[in-house]
């Protein structure tokens, strides 16, 4: 079974602009979720999806926002882009059961 | 979720056994105890879960204490691959927190030849 896909793997960004990340969940897992690792805040969860309605959401701003599509996969879209949001963006996804979350390798966004 | 502690660094050679404690002395009934690890710069990586029973898999066995307050990974025989920062995280499997994991700063681990 394949793993947990994320892209794009490296992105370069302006200040103000936006950028949106994609992930593809194992094969039958229907949550998805997002966090944000940082060296400073370390890893943050962002948000949850399962079945294309947000379940669950972190501590972030609206400029952070998601979305799952019927086949579960998901895209993540942060607007706006400031410094800080420079970071390792990783998806996860779990079955239904919600037992085990399994990580991507990440994208990792710096912003200019 | 209740909150767990870690030692912030630790040091085992190449072929010993590697034994990582966890204080979790507010954990519920119903919250189990997660292990990950994260290699330099990949995603984490899954490694085992218990509730109340030690448990054992390919990677590593938990020992979770009688009364729960504290558990211990043990990597059997330490490689240089298990170089990496080991987070242990309590965790209730309820319907609004399937996705999340909220973690420590972690142990880093550093395996020595």
């Amino acid at each position: 079974k394949a793993g947990v896909t994320q892209t794009p793997r490296y992105l370069i960004k302006t200040r103000g602009q936006q950028v949106t990340l994609s992930c593809s969940p194992i094969s039958g897992h229907r949550s998805v979720s997002w966090y944000q690792q940082t060296p400073g805040q370390g890893l943050q969860f962002l948000f949850e999806y399962f079945s294309e309605t947000q379940r669950n959401k972190g501590n972030f701003p609206g400029r952070f926002s998601g979305r799952q599509f019927s086949n579960s996969r998901s895209e993540m879209n942060v607007s706006t882009l400031e410094l800080g949001d420079s970071a390792l963006y990783l998806c996860a996804s779990s079955e239904t059961s919600g037992n085990t979350i399994y990580f991507g390798e990440g994208s990792w966004l710096t912003v200019v | 979720d209740a909150k767990t502690t870690q030692p912030p660094s630790m040091d085992c050679a190449e072929g010993r056994a590697a034994n990582l404690p966890c204080n979790h002395s507010t954990i519920s009934g119903n919250e189990y105890v997660y292990w990950y690890r994260q290699i330099h710069s990949q995603g984490p990586q899954y490694i085992i879960h218990g509730l109340k029973n030690n448990e054992t898999n390919e990677m590593a066995s938990l020992i979770i204490t009688e009364d729960r307050k504290s558990s211990t990974l043990i990597l059997p025989h330490a490689t240089l691959r298990d170089t990496a920062v080991y987070y242990c995280i309590v965790r209730r499997l309820t319907t609004d927190s399937w996705g999340k994991l909220q973690f420590g700063a972690g142990t880093q681990v550093v395996v020595t030849p």
